[in-house]
């Protein structure tokens, strides 16, 4: 069955780095793109960015546009979310969501949690 | 870019339909039949229950339904049940050159 589990996160303080991972299993990782949304504590969903199934497209949201990166190893089936000048307001529960056949994300992670704070 | 346009809120009893609405442009809901719907339950990742506007994923009750109209998509739900109280949150695609997907602000359905 298709599984995505994310890892990584964790307290960091403002201005410092953070990489998140998503292992994927189950399915045909290379045919998928792969999605990262974000929640803060108490809030609505927020569309992190995305990777194309081969790397060579990605697109982000405006709040993290320049500072985060989406990047992927289909050897390891996995996807990583490198977050760069850590803010605050980047406090969230990150999932990563597999892209179906359309446009839906059709399978997502439990989630890991980042808290930015000094 | 904006987020869609949910209600914050709605309410039903067992039994009863609701119809939660999300309102976007023509540059995302109005513009593309890629209207997606999502269910999340409290400390869980939300799961899929409606894509490409109407179409239900496998193992998904049809008690779901979604419909779109101009820049207005909708998800309705019948025979409510105790189980259906979440949060529920729409999602497009969206034409903007550097963006993919935009989410609503999510709806909290409450069966009374």
């Amino acid at each position: 069955q298709v599984q995505l589990v994310e890892s990584g996160g964790g307290v960091v303080q403002p201005g410092r780095s953070l990489r998140l991972s998503c292992a994927a299993s189950g399915f045909t990782f290379s045919s998928h793109g792969m999605h990262w949304v974000r929640q803060a504590p108490g809030k609505g969903l927020e569309w992190v960015g995305v990777i194309w199934y081969d790397g060579s497209n990605k697109y982000y949201a405006d709040s993290v546009k320049g500072r985060f990166t989406i990047s992927r190893d289909n050897s390891m089936n996995t996807v990583y979310l490198q977050m760069n000048s850590l803010r605050a307001e980047d406090t969230s529960v990150y999932y990563c969501a597999r892209q179906g056949s359309s446009r839906q994300l059709d399978y997502w992670g439990q989630g890991t949690l980042v808290t930015v704070s000094s | 870019q904006s987020a869609l346009t949910q209600p914050a809120s709605v309410s039903g009893s067992p039994g009863q339909s609701i119809t939660i609405s999300c309102t976007g442009t023509s540059s995302d809901v109005g513009g593309y039949n890629y209207v997606s719907w999502y269910q999340q339950h409290p400390g869980k990742a939300p799961k899929l229950m409606i894509y490409d506007v109407s179409n239900r994923p496998s193992g998904v009750s049809d008690r779901f339904s979604g419909s779109k109209s101009g820049n207005t998509a909708s998800l309705t739900i019948s025979g409510l049940q105790a189980g259906d109280e979440a949060d529920y949150y729409c999602s497009s695609y969206t034409s903007s050159s550097t963006v993919d997907v935009v989410f609503g602000g999510g709806t909290k359905l409450t069966v009374l």
